[in-house]
């Protein structure tokens, strides 16, 4: 039961345009949603979180959109840079649990060409 | 550094084995998880420490692994009996404040098993 799902495996973008990446949540617990950017053989590194109080927030190039209704988040980056292309992944959290165990998506690759 | 510190950076082991896989945390951050990522997949939830506490070990997946934080701070995830399927990136991460749930994780750069 995969309860964040990332459908695109990979997207591809030209240097300047817009990158818009998806993620759908069928948890309606989570209260907690962030994005995660991962370059081969390294971890994760966190760029932005959004709360379910909110529907937007932003972050330099970066911005989350959160759409409770509709249990879909997406993250924008604008413009897009080749050293933005990695693995992006969506992660969430759940009311109740204190610590903020989290659950990803599967990762989108973000190819971004010059 | 100030980030978190995992070692070794890869292993290979022959299946049958043990295996020990360490994590120096951020200083001073209370929560430490642990997460399993197959190839091509998103990471997994394995456990999670507050502190020395282990308060959640819901995700590992049978009682050959281990994972203990003896004086909250470094932990170490042991393995026992390695089979293939656990062959994997075991990701650490540790987040400041434990209470609110909140707060971002930051994560090492793993450590790739691959077992024989």
């Amino acid at each position: 039961d995969q309860q964040v799902k990332q459908n695109s495996p990979s997207l591809s973008v030209q240097e300047g345009r817009i990158s818009i990446l998806n993620c759908d949540y069928t948890n309606s617990m989570f209260d907690y949603f962030l994005w995660y950017k991962k370059y081969p053989a390294e971890g994760p590194t966190f760029l932005i979180s959004i709360s379910s109080i909110k529907d937007k927030n932003e972050d330099g190039r970066f911005t989350v959109f959160l759409n409770k209704s509709a249990k879909h988040l997406s993250l924008h980056i604008v413009p897009s840079q080749p050293g933005d292309s990695a693995v992006y992944f969506c992660a969430a959290s759940e009311v109740g649990t204190s610590y903020g165990k989290l659950t990803f998506g599967q990762g989108t690759i973000l190819t971004v060409h010059p | 550094g100030a980030g978190v510190s995992q070692s070794p950076r890869y292993k290979v082991a022959k299946r049958g084995q043990d295996v020990a896989l360490r994590c120096d945390p951020i200083s001073g951050h209370v929560s430490l998880f642990w997460y399993q990522q197959a190839l091509g997949q998103g990471p997994e939830f394995l456990t999670y420490f507050q502190n020395e506490a282990q308060l959640d070990k819901s995700g590992l997946p049978s009682d050959r692994f281990f994972a203990e934080r003896p004086e909250g701070s470094v932990s170490t995830l042991k393995i026992q009996r390695t089979q293939q399927e656990d062959s994997a990136v075991y990701l650490c991460a540790s987040s400041l404040v434990a209470a609110l749930g909140n707060q971002p994780q930051h994560f090492g750069d793993g450590t790739r098993l691959s077992i024989l």
